[in-house]
């Protein structure tokens, strides 16, 4: 299986911050297709997942544009320019290139 | 508006069996590729199997750890999915999302497999 390593497990932030989010995976996630199955979500206390960005960088319906993501290969990482409070939660990357499809830890982003 | 409603969560005893249901509208359901993941009280999240639409022969994918155990289906005629779950062990206890192509999420349902 491929393992998803997400570092750090916490972030203290101060509101107006810009927040990195690293995501390596232990085996390259590009498809045989060409696209590489690389997903970010945020899960608010209490609630679902909900996802903010799509293969690598496509920011899904609705997300500002303060959320960016990068990379290629196997080292992803998320950026949010300027954290503001709604922001807050646990962070999680998900590959959906090679079955079974794998998370990782979450990265708790938290005031600090 | 997509909207993805689970029901079926339960307390129930090692070994027993449970059936899991997600009602799906706002999309066309009969071309639409679900799942389902589940998060474990220690907040792990576990993608659990797929299911794939007609047009894909209705392919199904499961993780290691609910192979044989679990079945996902589908019936487009209600635009449901459903995750039939048997010889349940309780390192099945989580919250068990459906979604739709890893986008959409359901609020979960809880099961609980504990004696």
């Amino acid at each position: 299986d491929v393992v998803m390593t997400q570092t750090p497990l916490s972030l203290p932030i101060s509101l107006g911050d810009q927040a990195s989010f690293s995501c390596r995976s232990s085996q390259s996630l590009l498809h045989s297709n060409g696209n590489t199955y690389l997903a970010w979500y945020l899960q608010k206390s209490g609630l679902s997942p909900q996802i903010l960005i799509y293969r690598i960088s496509n920011r899904f319906s609705g997300v500002p544009d303060r959320f960016s993501g990068s990379g290629s290969g196997t080292d992803f990482t998320l950026k949010i320019s300027r954290v503001e409070p709604e922001d807050l939660g646990v962070y999680y990357c998900l590959q959906h290139t090679h079955l079974p499809y794998t998370f990782g830890a979450g990265t708790k982003l938290e005031l600090k | 508006e997509v909207q993805l409603v689970e029901t079926g969560g339960s307390l129930v005893q090692p070994g027993k069996s449970l059936k899991l249901t997600c009602a799906t509208s706002g999309f066309t359901f009969s071309n639409a590729w679900m799942h389902w993941v589940r998060q474990s009280p220690e907040k792990q999240l576990e993608w659990v199997a797929q299911i794939k639409a007609k047009s894909n022969n209705y392919a199904t994918y499961y993780a290691e750890s609910v192979k044989g155990r679990f079945t996902i289906s589908r019936d487009d005629s209600k635009s449901s999915v459903y995750l039939q779950m048997n010889s349940l062990k309780e390192e099945d206890t989580a919250i068990y999302y459906c979604t739709l192509q890893l986008a959409h999420w359901g609020q979960g349902v809880m099961v609980t497999v504990s004696s």
